[in-house]
């Protein structure tokens, strides 16, 4: 079974932090990607990686950034916490193109 | 881009019952379309998924729709049980680097 591990189930951290969520697939899929999920907006994505230092912009990039050094670990990164991004955060993976995304239990963050 | 819309945004049904969960996409060249099931504090899982050149598929009391003609699938749950309560997402994606086009979730919520 494909397993994706997200570094963290819950963190608090106050505004103008840097916050670090990490993400590793056990399945060697190339492609990886962070979404975030609130209520009533469904999943959003915010960067996906499809090879090792690669990585593309998704829907609501804007104060995040991620690193893929490895092919397994996909990290997001928050420069500067803010509020509006007390969210839940998702990774996921997925192999070849159409096949379908494995996602992680989700790390729920809180920003004071 | 893609854009799917994902109705109910609740559903109540009695244990037993059938349950039905539409999606509609705008863009044609979709070519896969999965339904997860997210329980409370877990990461989406895929629990059926279906190709654009099939036009329904089963899994025991899980059943996927697809009508290209319309741009629109569903999911259909029979018999369904009190463990079936979760939030429901569809996607679709048109296979270019698994970007996927997530609708907006249902909550669904069987009465014992």
């Amino acid at each position: 079974d494909v397993k994706v591990t997200q570094s963290s189930r819950y963190l608090v951290k106050r505004t103008g932090e840097k916050v670090f969520l990490e993400c590793v697939q056990d399945m060697d899929h190339e492609n990886m990607f962070w979404y975030r999920q609130d209520p009533g907006l469904g999943l959003r994505l915010i960067y996906f990686s499809y090879d090792v230092k690669m990585k593309e912009k998704g829907d609501i990039p804007e104060g995040y950034s991620v690193s893929r050094e490895k092919k397994e670990r996909f990290s997001l990164i928050l420069e500067s916490a803010s509020t509006n991004q007390t969210s839940m955060y998702l990774c996921a993976s997925a192999g070849t193109v159409s096949e379908t995304q494995y996602f992680g239990p989700g790390t729920r963050l809180l920003v004071l | 881009g893609e854009n799917v819309e994902q109705h109910p945004s609740t559903l109540s049904v009695q244990e037993g019952d059938s349950a039905v969960i539409k999606c509609t996409y705008s863009d044609s060249a979709s070519n896969y379309f999965p339904w997860y099931k997210q329980e409370l504090g877990k990461g989406p899982q895929l629990i059926i998924d279906i190709r654009s050149n099939v036009g329904e598929k089963k899994d025991q009391r899980i059943a996927v729709t697809l009508n290209k003609t319309a741009k629109h699938f569903s999911l259909h749950i029979t018999e369904t049980q009190p463990e079936d309560s979760a939030v429901y997402f569809c996607a679709a994606t048109l296979g270019n680097f698994n970007k996927f086009y997530f609708g907006s979730g249902t909550k669904l919520n069987v009465k014992p």
